[in-house]
């Protein structure tokens, strides 16, 4: 099966600094991958769809400027929390669109974010 | 309106039996896709089945299968002797439109608890 690793699976940074996130098609090349945040015990929000070798499409209030996602080449895509904030603590989980034409996502394990 | 719904926040099945976990979904589109994933403990969301909303018969995946009825709107995973193993949240999911649309929109989900 397609397999998408992402790292760092968890990081506790202080208030102010920003975090980056890693996204990687193991196995496949992937042009579209996602970001969703997932909060305790709730479900998984998009936040963006991530494009190789253009812009990110970002969902109805998510903060461009705040979550600076790249997508350099087709294995890669990474997500960006800049001047994190204690509210921008979350589970936050990429997937890519497999190499299949259902479109199945195949997701990384997550990474959890403590901002203090 | 939601577009998918789970109406069980949580479910218990004894090990080896069978167990089925509801999903009701809303779409006007006549084509779209319908996924289950699983989320353990430790957070990754497995892929576990999908149906094309044109596909004549109901999917299947090992102990997985999806009782799609269109008429009623609904695509319930049905999970065949348990195992403890499957103990985890399971999350249901939509994408509208052809297959070369990404998005998916994912239900709350069920929290399955396998006993022995």
């Amino acid at each position: 099966g397609a397999v998408v690793s992402q790292h760092p699976s968890w990081v506790i940074c202080k208030s102010g600094t920003s975090v980056k996130i890693e996204c990687r098609s193991l196995d496949f090349q992937a042009t579209t991958m996602f970001w969703y945040r997932q909060f305790p015990k709730q479900s998984l929000m998009l936040m963006a769809t991530s494009n190789e070798g253009s812009k990110a499409t970002y969902e109805q209030g998510v903060e461009k400027d705040k979550f600076l996602i790249n997508h350099a080449s087709l294995t890669l895509s990474t997500l960006t929390v800049t001047s994190a904030h204690p509210e921008d603590s979350s589970f936050y989980i990429c997937s890519a669109r497999g190499p299949l034409a259902k479109n199945i996502q195949y997701f990384g394990a997550g990474t959890r974010l403590s901002v203090l | 309106a939601q577009k998918i719904t789970q109406t069980q926040p949580g479910m218990f099945v004894q090990e080896k039996e069978a167990v089925t976990l509801d999903c009701t979904y809303d779409t006007s589109d006549p084509s779209y896709g319908l996924f289950w994933y699983k989320q353990p403990s430790s957070g990754e969301m497995i892929f576990l089945i999908y149906q094309g909303s044109y596909d004549q018969q109901n999917a299947t995946e090992g102990r997985y299968s999806l009782n799609f009825q269109k008429a009623r709107k609904s695509a319930n995973l049905v999970i065949s002797a348990s195992q403890l193993g499957d103990s985890a949240m399971y999350f249901c999911a939509m994408r509208e439109g052809r297959w070369n649309t990404d998005k998916l929109i994912f239900g709350t989900g069920t929290r399955l608890q396998v006993f022995p």
